[in-house]
């Protein structure tokens, strides 16, 4: 077992242009999560799976923005028509009613540099 | 509504010295509380956490946090600060559901540790 795995780990992206990232949890967790966190700043929630149902969305997940887990293992998060402000680290992370629901076992994020 | 405070953003301590990360929370309903530690480029790591039972918690590398319900407080601390622990460190709280999705992170504290 890897861990959970992030890519890209860097993007920089001109202002318009979409972006997409990839997320590969630990294998036997069905709960995925992606979180964004800005500089100076602790996480954000954006949006949760339970396997391949998109349970929840923040408020912060605006039209632009659109997540999917379409076997209920790897998820994409892309970005439609970037803007300055979506620069920030998104952070995946995953975890499993049988380890606890609330232990999120984190990845290494995706860094995004909207010019 | 839940919230966390975590008071003072940057924190020096001399190697083998006392660490305390201070963290303050607001919840409306009895917590959770989590500290994780995040290192240069890479995830969030759980440190340690409290749900029910004990409320002196220990946990990875050394670091014990005491829930406080009067103060409202889940300070972080070390008795003899290592080279090795200078990273991150973010204080967290869900509701006593447990649900990582309404997991709400603080702003973080650097902890640099001087030789």
């Amino acid at each position: 077992d890897t861990g959970v795995s992030q890519d890209p780990r860097h993007k920089i992206t001109k202002r318009g242009q979409n972006v997409t990232f990839r997320c590969d949890p630990i294998s036997e967790h069905n709960r995925l999560y992606w979180y964004r966190q800005t500089l100076g700043q602790g996480p954000e929630f954006l949006t949760y799976f339970q396997n391949e149902a998109q349970l929840e969305k923040s408020r912060l997940l605006s039209d632009r923005f659109s997540a999917e887990r379409p076997k209920g293992s790897f998820s994409t998060l892309e970005i439609q028509r970037t803007e300055q402000g979506d620069s920030a680290m998104y952070l995946c992370a995953s975890s499993s009613r049988r380890s606890g629901a609330n232990v999120l076992t984190f990845g290494a994020g995706s860094r995004l540099t909207v010019l | 509504a839940q919230s966390v405070t975590q008071l003072g953003s940057h924190v020096s301590v001399s190697e083998g010295a006392l660490v305390l990360l201070r963290c303050n929370y607001s919840s409306s309903v009895p917590p959770y509380l989590f500290w994780y530690v995040q290192y240069p480029n890479q995830g969030l790591q759980l440190l340690l956490k409290y749900t029910t039972g004990a409320t002196l918690v220990k946990g990875i590398n050394g670091f014990e946090a005491e829930f406080k319900k009067s103060e409202t407080s889940f300070h972080l601390t070390k008795p003899s600060a290592h080279m090795s622990d200078a990273a991150e460190y973010f204080c967290a709280v869900s509701d006593s559901s447990g649900s990582a999705r309404q997991l709400t992170f603080g702003s973080g504290t650097q902890l640099t540790v001087l030789p």
